[in-house]
């Protein structure tokens, strides 16, 4: 089967930098996806890491480790619209592009 | 614009009742995808088609049915089968191993 660890709440203040960690259980592994959602809202894709090492999308950074099954989510210059749930997601097993959700981290930027 | 589009956005249903939420896009994407989510979880996936008259099972399929007669559409059905169908459920499309794009979701309630 497949299992995804992250932590369930985080709370960061205004213009700190915070990451949100992921690790994972899967017997065949794809890449490492992370996705945000707003309370009520619909995911939204952020960063995809198919190989080791960290990419950069502005404010946002996402890293993995493949040999440790770990990566996480880097977030910086915190803004008040960060406050969001963070989802780390692998694809399944069978290789298509089906998607297996963690329960996500609840992000809370305080003034 | 191009997007995915679900209606209704609420919806109510008695128990013993069939409901059919309905995901539209217009993203000329071939494979689509619904989830669930309840409160404070992740997203799990009911069902999927990579391609017009072909879907599959997800993870939690029972109580569920879908169709694809068209590459833009794909309608979920609620079932009276489902015991516990009150949750947010989630369209998404995507191309052959990109990002899933969403649709801004049904919250389903039954009475």
């Amino acid at each position: 089967g497949q299992s995804l660890e992250q932590p369930s709440e985080v709370t960061a203040v205004e213009g700190a930098i915070v990451q949100i960690n992921c690790t994972y259980q899967t017997s065949g592994f794809y890449g490492l996806s992370w996705y945000q959602q707003h309370d009520g809202g619909a995911p939204t894709f952020l960063s995809y890491n198919a190989l080791d090492g960290l990419e950069e999308t502005g404010r946002f950074s996402s890293f993995l480790s493949r040999s440790d099954s770990y990566g996480y989510l880097l977030l910086q210059e915190l803004q008040m619209k960060d406050s969001a749930s963070y989802f780390c997601a692998v694809r399944d097993q069978t290789g298509a592009n089906n998607l297996f959700f963690g329960t996500g981290t609840r992000l809370t930027v305080i003034p | 614009d191009g997007g995915i589009t679900q209606s209704p956005k609420y919806l109510f249903r008695k128990e013993g009742q069939n409901v059919t939420l309905s995901c539209e896009q217009n993203l000329n994407h071939d494979a689509m995808y619904w989830y669930r989510q309840d409160p404070g979880q992740g997203l799990r996936l009911i069902y999927y088609s990579q391609i017009v008259n072909d879907f599959q099972k997800g993870d939690i399929a029972e109580g569920y049915s879908v169709s694809r007669e068209k590459k833009e559409s794909f309608p979920l059905t609620v079932t009276s089968a489902q015991k516990n169908p009150t949750a947010f459920y989630l369209c998404a499309s995507s191309t052959p191993y990109n990002e899933q794009f969403f649709g801004p979701g049904t919250r389903l309630t039954v009475l």
